[in-house]
């Protein structure tokens, strides 16, 4: 299927690990994107990728570090995850100038 | 820097009904709109995507108007299903490819 993914759907962790999700399309595009919804269910952007380079970097700790290895995977590391990192992180891509497609989502708990 | 609002927060309707979520942007200079659906505890489902140069767009039950130069965007639902019930969200770029800006939401609820 041609899609958005991203693994794990669901991840359980304690305060001070370090985790990674995953994410991958197969759709060609040029963009992806890395958004968190926290438990307010209020989507903001945390890092945008235009062929493999980092465009957009808002306001996130440094702990959090998105990697491209190609253009078609974008995955977000996370070292000493903290009680506030719990949330829905969700990657998208788009085209260029066009429609966005989201992946699942991975819902982040932070112990 | 752009805000999107959405008005209602919270929608409840009995089947049947047509019913408008609206949806306001700050910055008219959009490139484009785009409206999402949110099942609980799922992900977003793209429903419409209108063009800046476009005034609406279609697909079955769901007609969405954009009015750039007023900041204004609404999504038309004919005929309510309990299926419908849902988050709703509005969601616009700066410009260009940039991410999106998204509102808080619609939360619709369809009964039967």
């Amino acid at each position: 299927d041609t899609a958005v993914s991203q693994t794990p759907k669901y991840l359980v962790t304690q305060m001070g690990n370090d985790k990674s999700i995953k994410c991958e399309q197969n759709l060609g595009h040029d963009t992806m994107y890395w958004y968190k919804q926290d438990s307010k269910k209020f989507l903001k952007i945390m890092f945008s990728y235009n062929n493999k380079e980092l465009i957009i970097n808002e306001t996130v700790p440094n702990r959090f570090s998105p990697k491209s290895p190609d253009k078609a995977h974008l995955n977000l590391h996370i070292n000493s995850l903290e009680l506030g990192d719990s949330a829905v992180y969700f990657c998208a891509s788009s085209p260029r100038d066009n429609e966005q497609f989201f992946g699942p989502g991975t819902r982040l708990t932070v112990l | 820097k752009q805000e999107v609002t959405q008005i209602p927060a919270a929608l409840s309707v009995p089947e049947g009904e047509n019913l408008v979520l609206n949806c306001s942007f700050t910055d008219s200079a959009i490139y484009n709109l785009q409206w999402f659906r949110q099942d609980p505890g799922k992900g977003l489902t793209s429903l419409l995507l209108i063009q800046s140069s476009q005034r609406e767009q279609t697909s079955g039950r769901l007609n969405a108007s954009l009015d750039k130069s007023s900041g204004r965007s609404t999504l038309y639902i004919a005929a309510s299903q309990p299926g419908d019930s849902a988050t709703y969200l509005c969601a616009v770029p700066d410009t260009g490819n940039t991410p999106l800006v998204f509102g808080k939401g619609t939360r619709l609820s369809v009964i039967a």
